[in-house]
This record gives structure tokens, C-alpha cells and sequence, in this order.
């Protein structure tokens, strides 16, 4: 079994919707979570950072951490086709000094016009 | 500012060459990451530097795999032998790190590497 688990979808959803990505993860010790998006032949674009569980709101993204049940959450609000993208769940300790990251395998979302 | 930059951005290797990829981090980041990823999959750590000292190299799938940043900026990743399972993006990353407690992590746009 994986250390972090995301559904790859690919998930495909109308203009203007909400979308909900989600991850579970094994390792209690994981303090720091992180959403990444990743367009097609380009690096991953880091998109949120959260430390420890709650919600962490920026423009039309809200990213919610629940410790407790091992889980994370991205929303996207009014979704746009420019949002069309992989988007990776990322999660890490700090390890001398620096977080070696964990990822999921990444979720595929198409927005349609 | 800019980025984080690696060459080449695509490579294509006969299996045995020996290959070296490039990553210019961001200016003044103390630590530089490198990622493997494979088609369809999430980045994977490969290795792990903070200046000029390699910390963590867990991640290194073999002993063909050798990394190095000599002057504390530049690092390079060499794969010697290659192998067609190597084939992947490599990924570059940096953070400001050390003692500014700010870890997040940038990434470049990676190099494309196919072995035949």
C-alpha cells in the first residue's frame, strides 16, 4: 500500500462547477500538506501549503486537512477550463531542515466549456 | 525573479550511454531536490542537498545514479549505464531551507529522458 493514495481519475466536470480532489495518507508523522498542479510537459506549480489540519482558503481554491482521518482536500469553486490540469497531493515531515516530499499519483480533471 | 531552470529539457539516450542532466535552482535557495517521474505517476524523491552537502540520497534507484553541487548552486544528475526502465521526467527543486523556515518547494520544468 502507498504512504499517500489519490484517485487518477480522470475526473471531468462542466464549466463553472464545483470540484472536490481528495487524498489519504498512512503516515501519522505528516505535518506538512501541499497541492501542486501540473499542466501537460510542464513542472508541478505548487498551488497550496497547509501545516497541521483546517482549511486554507486562496481566491477560488480551498484546501481542508482533517489529521484525524488522514485526509485531504482540494475545492475548486467556479471552475474554469484554464483549470484543466493533473493536480498532485503532496505531503512531507521536516527532515534536517527541509521536507522530503511524498506525492500521489495525481488526478486528472478536464474542465469542459 | 526567475525560476527554476534544467537542461536539456528532452534527452534521448541509447541504452549504456551514460547522460548528465542540469538544474539552475532559484538564487539563494539552500536546498535543491531531485524528483523522478514516471508517466501517469506523482514525482518520486530521488535525492536531497542542502549547499554543497548531499543529506538525504535514499531515494537513488542504483549505484548508476550519481548526483552533485560542488559550489552549493548548480547540481547535476548523472546516470551512468542507462537503462530503458530510467526513462521518466526528472524533476529539479528548490526552497529557501536552512534556518528561514520557509520549505516550499519550486519546481523546474524538468527533463524528458528517454532511454531506447
Amino acid at each position: 500500500q502507498k504512504e499517500v493514495e489519490q484517485d487518477p481519475g480522470p475526473l471531468s466536470v462542466p464549466e463553472g462547477a464545483i470540484v472536490s480532489l481528495n487524498c489519504t495518507y498512512s503516515n501519522s508523522a505528516f505535518q506538512y500538506f501541499m497541492w501542486y498542479r501540473q499542466y501537460s510537459r510542464k513542472g508541478p506549480e505548487l498551488l497550496m501549503y497547509t501545516y497541521s489540519s483546517g482549511n486554507k482558503e486562496d481566491g477560488r481554491f480551498t484546501a481542508q486537512v482533517d489529521k484525524s482521518s488522514k485526509y485531504i482536500s482540494l475545492f475548486i469553486r467556479d471552475s474554469q477550463p484554464s483549470d484543466s490540469a493533473t493536480y498532485l497531493c503532496a505531503m512531507s515531515t521536516i527532515i534536517q531542515g527541509a521536507q522530503k516530499l511524498v506525492f500521489g499519483q495525481g488526478t486528472r480533471l478536464t474542465i469542459n466549456p | 525573479g526567475a525560476g527554476v531552470s534544467q537542461s536539456p529539457r528532452y534527452k534521448v539516450a541509447k541504452r549504456g550511454q551514460d547522460v548528465a542532466l542540469r538544474c539552475d535552482p532559484i538564487s539563494g535557495h539552500v536546498s535543491l531536490f531531485w524528483y523522478q517521474q514516471a508517466l501517469g505517476q506523482g514525482p518520486e524523491f530521488l535525492t536531497y542537498f542542502q549547499n554543497e552537502a548531499q543529506l538525504d540520497k535514499s531515494g537513488l534507484p542504483s549505484d548508476r545514479f550519481f548526483a552533485e553541487r560542488p559550489e552549493g548552486s548548480v547540481s547535476t544528475l548523472k546516470i551512468q549505464r542507462t537503462q530503458q526502465e530510467d526513462s521518466a521526467v526528472y524533476l529539479c527543486a528548490s526552497s529557501l531551507g536552512g534556518t528561514s523556515g520557509l520549505y516550499e518547494q519550486y519546481f523546474g520544468p524538468g527533463t524528458r529522458l528517454t532511454v531506447t
